[in-house]
């Protein structure tokens, strides 16, 4: 059973203006984390935001935040003002029981941001 | 600090030869794992390690093998290089830091190419 779905395979936005990717996830451990990473066409994976499934707040770094529904199972990334740096792969990720399962993540399948000038 | 270093940066292999990817990382970290992604796909667990000495299968382990005799290095051997083998291949390592954040750290990535 899929456990990340990232339902867009796309997205394009202006430039300076905010965006939100989805990522919805499956899980029935009380004990989660849920990451995101940029991947540009560099190839290498950047972490970006890391939110606990007991973290009462949403998480935030700079410009990015991350839309916490627990009740919904959604995690969703939101950039604002966007940059055209920030054009390339967004994973969702998602991390169940780290001290049995030495902290190994499970990838959705990514949305590809495209940033317009 | 290095950070997560990987070697090689790029490799091609003849099918059915054998070959060790090279995954080290100068953080004292104690959790390590190796991902492989396929082109359009997110990144799916080959191995981990939760420390020296210890390790376990991830989501597509066939054809591979790891070993963990130190903190610092985790490679990961294919014994006989298939097609189906041919992607790029990520390591990285992570710690629990006793608090809420936690940080996965990523290798630059292995491309391989089996012929």
């Amino acid at each position: 059973a899929q456990k990340i779905t990232q339902t867009q395979p796309g997205m394009f936005v202006q430039e300076k203006e905010a965006v939100t990717l989805d990522c919805t996830y499956d899980t029935s451990d009380p004990s989660y984390g849920l990451f995101w990473y940029k991947q540009p066409s560099s190839g290498e994976m950047i972490f970006l935001i890391y939110q606990g499934s007991y973290d009462q707040q949403n998480a935030t770094e700079g410009r990015y935040s991350l839309n916490f529904q627990k009740a919904r199972k959604s995690a969703n990334l939101v950039i604002s003002a966007s940059q055209l740096g920030d054009s390339a792969m967004y994973f969702c990720a998602m991390r169940e029981a780290f001290y049995n399962q030495g902290g190994k993540l499970i990838f959705g399948q990514g949305t590809e941001l495209s940033v317009k000038p | 600090n290095a950070g997560v270093t990987q070697t090689p940066k790029f490799q091609v292999l003849k099918t059915g030869q054998s070959m060790t990817l090279q995954c080290a990382q100068d953080m004292n970290h104690e959790y390590m794992s190796w991902y492989r992604q396929d082109p359009g796909m997110g990144l799916r667990l080959i191995h981990y390690s939760v420390g020296a000495g210890i390790t376990d299968q991830g989501e597509v382990p066939n054809g591979y093998n790891v070993s963990r005799s130190t903190t610092e290095d985790f490679p990961l051997r294919l014994l006989s290089a298939a097609p189906s083998q041919t992607s790029v291949y990520f390591c990285a390592s992570s710690y629990w830091s006793g608090t809420t954040q936690e940080t996965q750290y990523f290798g630059p990535g292995t491309r391989l190419l089996v012929l």
